[in-house]
């Protein structure tokens, strides 16, 4: 089935740095979400992304859909201990009832 | 807001035991989801569910089996429970009408099921 290639698998940073996290698929997408786990909990969107080029922020966290279509990007600005999580990117093909989803990139971050 | 229930965060069952997995939501949604989320495989689509009475296989359906009696409701049933079924499990909902165009999908916190 179709894959969506997310990376880093995991990143370790210290609190207020910068963080930034990318998929890429070989398909074509007509959505992008981006959501985040928390330990024992179901995922949370963070961003919904609709058209090709754009560029969403929710507070320190930005967003970008690729403008091939075939990719998206997250990124958030001066960490704070709260981020950490696992964040999954999704996409869906136009028409498509399904997401295929990212494998997650687990964030880790020292105080 | 978004409101997606799982009705129970921790189960332990035993093998051969007939599971049932219920997911209400409360927003009019029509369409839903059932996953599992497993170290390393990520989240795999089991059943959904696009209109009340409908389901189609996602992609690992073996094992499994669904209910949509209601809108609100959607439940996973598995019919003889075995210990590769052990997971945690996501509901997801979606508004899923033409009329709604693009929407994402909403989860559940989750049910973490024990087969032993």
């Amino acid at each position: 089935g179709q894959q969506l290639n997310q990376s880093p698998q995991s990143m370790f940073i210290q609190e207020g740095e910068d963080v930034s996290m990318n998929c890429t698929s070989s398909s074509i997408f007509n959505t992008w979400l981006w959501y985040k786990q928390e330990p024992g909990e179901g995922p949370v969107l963070l961003i919904a992304l609709y058209k090709a080029g754009e560029l969403t922020s929710n507070g320190r966290l930005t967003a970008q859909f690729g403008i091939t279509r075939k990719d998206s990007f997250l990124n958030i600005s001066a960490s704070i201990p709260s981020d950490v999580g696992i964040y999954f990117c999704a996409g869906r093909i136009q028409g498509a009832q399904k997401l295929v989803f990212g494998q997650g990139t687990r964030l880790t971050i020292n105080p | 807001d978004v409101k997606v229930t799982q009705s129970s965060r921790y189960l332990v069952k035993r093998t051969g035991e007939k599971v049932f997995l219920e997911c209400v939501q409360d927003m009019d949604h029509e369409n839903m989801f059932w996953y599992r989320q497993d170290p390393g495989l990520g989240l795999r689509l089991i059943y959904f569910s696009y209109d009340v009475k409908m389901k189609e296989k996602g992609d690992i359906p073996e094992g499994y089996s669904v209910s949509r009696e209601k809108k609100e409701r959607f439940s996973l049933i598995l019919e003889s429970a075995s210990t590769n079924q052990t997971s945690m499990y996501l509901c997801a909902s979606r508004k899923g009408t033409a009329l709604h165009g693009n929407q994402p999908q909403h989860f559940g916190d989750g049910t973490r099921l024990s087969i032993l």
